[in-house]
């Protein structure tokens, strides 16, 4: 079982739409997950953190965590086609501050 | 301008040829990090260091080495012996907290 696992898609939705990534890790001790955006060619770009259970919104973005179903979602509301990347989950495992990344779910959004 | 410069954008590397990735931040980060990423693969950590003068290895060490001789630099040198190296490589640094920041990248190719 890989540590941090993602679909990777791609996931389609339509311009203005709701879209839903998920990620799921194997480390139940892990305390902080990070969403990252990476467009094609570029390097990633932190979205959010989220270090306790429950929902944490910014602007368009809200992150979910469920420690005890370890998962961790990412919701991107009224969905733009500037939108369309590559999202990355980010795990924190262990004492250090050692990220383990999923693969990442590759994002489409159709205007 | 804070932030992490990485350079260069490019590299060629020919057979039998050591290259040098440079890495420099100045947000006064204690800790940085190189990540190799391949398509479909996500990033996988080769180096870490959490101060000057000390560094580790990460899962995929083997064929890179680097140094930590100034908090604002984190070289890492491809060698030879890295049979595979051509990706894209990024570079991360953090500070007291978990969020990890990334440099534009190198890409590397072998000829």
């Amino acid at each position: 079982q890989k540590e941090v696992e993602q679909n990777s898609g791609p996931l389609s939705v339509p311009e203005g739409a709701i879209a839903s990534l998920n990620c799921t890790y194997s480390d139940r001790g892990s305390q902080s997950f990070f969403w990252y955006r990476q467009y094609s060619g570029k390097s990633p770009e932190l979205i959010m953190s989220i270090y306790s259970n429950g929902d944490k919104e910014d602007g368009r973005f809200t992150a979910q965590l469920n420690k005890a179903s370890q998962y961790v979602s990412l919701l991107i509301r009224d969905s733009q086609p500037s939108d369309s990347a590559t999202y990355l989950c980010a795990v924190k495992i262990g004492g250090f501050q050692k990220l383990v990344f999923g693969t990442g779910t590759r994002l489409l959004v159709s205007p | 301008d804070g932030g992490i410069t990485q350079s260069p954008k490019y590299l060629f590397r020919k057979e039998g040829q050591n290259v040098t990735l440079s890495c420099e931040q100045n947000l006064n980060h204690d800790a940085m990090y190189w990540y190799r990423q391949d398509p479909g693969q996500g990033l996988r950590l080769i180096y870490y260091s959490q101060i000057v003068n000390d560094f580790q290895k990460g899962d995929i060490a083997e064929g890179y080495s680097v140094s930590r001789e100034k908090k604002e630099s984190f070289p890492l040198t491809v060698t030879s012996a890295q049979k595979n190296p051509t990706a894209f490589y990024l570079c991360a640094s953090s500070g007291a907290a978990d969020t990890q920041y990334f440099g534009p990248g190198t890409r590397l190719t072998v000829l």
